[in-house]
């Protein structure tokens, strides 16, 4: 059974249109996780929500956004896509407690820009 | 957290053990080290995490040199469905959320 659920698997939209990629768990985990990947790197965190407290990370540009409704879900809203925000979206979550931080991944949302 | 080193790319005959070795001779007292992999078009999965015992899990070993300088990882009888990019990542035992800072990875290609 998934855990970390991602929609939809491809998205594509068009030059300047917002877009918002959704991610769900059912884990009851506190942190969730954006991260996005370009073709053939490594992933790379945008920002993450501890219970309610939102962490951007330093040099995640503004046109990302995030909203996180409740415990389960979390939204990431691209304001005014440009071609190089195409990308795979990677959602994950995790429950922390001293001495285990594991992150669980979704499948990830491939993010199309024409 | 500490940076590693991993070879850009292995091979392994199906069946044969893998060793995916790591390097992260910076790692501090409190760092663990934990291995995740991420196959063609799928998220990370987390594979295995240690501090500076060898740990086993039903995926794979993980060996950590006694220095702590080092580690690897062992899949004991590769598959086709272990092909797949291999992260070894340091960060510290924490209370707080704290990123994953993934490398460039190993990129693993089990064969026939």
């Amino acid at each position: 059974d998934a855990m970390v659920i991602q929609n939809p698997r491809y998205q594509v939209t068009q030059f300047g249109k917002p877009v918002t990629l959704s991610c769900s768990q059912t884990l009851n985990h506190n942190v969730m996780y954006w991260y996005q990947q370009k073709s053939s790197q490594a992933p790379k965190l945008l920002f993450h929500y501890y219970d309610k407290d939102f962490n951007n990370e330093a040099d995640t540009p503004d046109n990302f956004q995030s909203r996180r409704p409740n415990t389960s879900f979390c939204f990431l809203d691209i304001r005014s896509p440009g071609l190089g925000d195409a990308a795979m979206y990677l959602c994950a979550t995790s429950r922390v407690a001293l001495g285990e931080n594991i992150q669980y991944f979704g499948a990830g949302t491939r993010l199309s820009v024409l | 957290d500490a940076k590693t080193t991993q070879p850009t790319s292995m091979d392994c005959a199906e069946g044969r053990a893998a060793n995916l070795p790591c390097n992260h001779s910076t790692i501090s007292g409190n760092e663990y080290v934990y291995w995740y992999r991420q196959i063609h078009s799928q998220g990370p999965q987390y594979i295995i995490h240690g501090l500076k015992n060898n740990e086993t899990n039903e995926m794979a070993s993980l060996i950590i040199t006694e220095d702590r300088k080092s580690s690897t990882l062992i899949l004991p009888h590769a598959t086709l469905r272990d092909t797949a990019v291999y992260y070894c990542i340091v960060r510290g035992r924490t209370g707080t959320a704290s990123k994953l800072t993934f490398g460039t990875g190993t990129r693993l290609q089990v064969t026939l």
